[in-house]
């Protein structure tokens, strides 16, 4: 069965403070993805890959970078936290293509004071 | 730009009735439709999805949804709700080019009262 993880499950960080969020994944899936979830929002695209060494824009990539080092390995890096970016990160992989099934992590929740 | 919308926040269900949860879709095409299904304090599952063909798609646990281009609609239905399908759910769509991208509504909450 499919297998996402990530780390940390929570975090807490300080406003202007970097913050690393990783992902791993056993699959041998090519895709990779990083949602954010607000309440009342639903699910919203940060950033996705599909190689590694390369990643690509999703809907709302400001204040973000991601970096995808392995096929297994997919990060989500935070230079300057700031307060809106308090909210639950998912991870998710899917074998080929976007349009195909997804299968997520359990997320983490960040809180940026 | 695609988009999804789900017109209800939240609804409730006895247990035992009947449920269906609306899904519109913008799109002028015919998309892939997918939805979710997230219990609380995990991430997200897939329930079932539609490619292009029978426009009724059977699901995990008893869950069915009917795609009609005609309506833009991809709706839910699940003939008997248990108490354990309280969680949220989510309608995701993707579309050309290369179908890369998900995107979801907003989600429906889903509780169920004895």
């Amino acid at each position: 069965e499919a297998a996402v993880t990530q780390s940390p499950r929570s975090k807490v960080a300080v406003t202007g403070g970097k913050v690393t969020l990783s992902c791993h994944q056993t699959n041998n899936h090519d895709y990779m993805y990083w949602y954010r979830q607000d309440t009342g929002h639903g699910l919203r695209l940060i950033h996705y890959s599909y190689v590694a060494d390369s990643t690509e824009k999703g809907d709302i990539p400001d204040g973000y970078k991601a970096s995808r080092p392995s096929q297994e390995n997919f990060s989500l890096i935070l230079e300057l936290a700031s307060l809106s970016q308090t909210a639950v990160y998912f991870c998710a992989s899917s074998p080929d293509w976007g349009g195909d099934t997804q299968y997520f992590g359990p997320g983490t929740r960040l809180l940026v004071l | 730009a695609q988009s999804v919308t789900q017109p209800d926040a939240r609804v409730t269900v006895s247990e035992g009735a009947s449920l269906q949860l609306r899904c519109k879709y913008s799109y002028f095409g015919t998309p892939y439709l997918f939805w979710y299904v997230q219990y609380p304090r995990q991430g997200l599952q897939l329930l079932l999805k539609y490619y292009p063909g029978d426009p009724v798609v059977q699901g995990v646990n008893g869950f069915e949804a009917e795609f009609s281009k005609s309506n833009s609609s991809f709706h839910l239905r699940k003939a008997s709700v248990h108490w354990s399908d309280w969680a949220v759910y989510f309608c995701a769509v993707s579309i050309d080019p290369g179908y890369n991208k998900l995107t979801f509504g907003k989600g429906t909450v889903l509780l169920v009262s004895p």
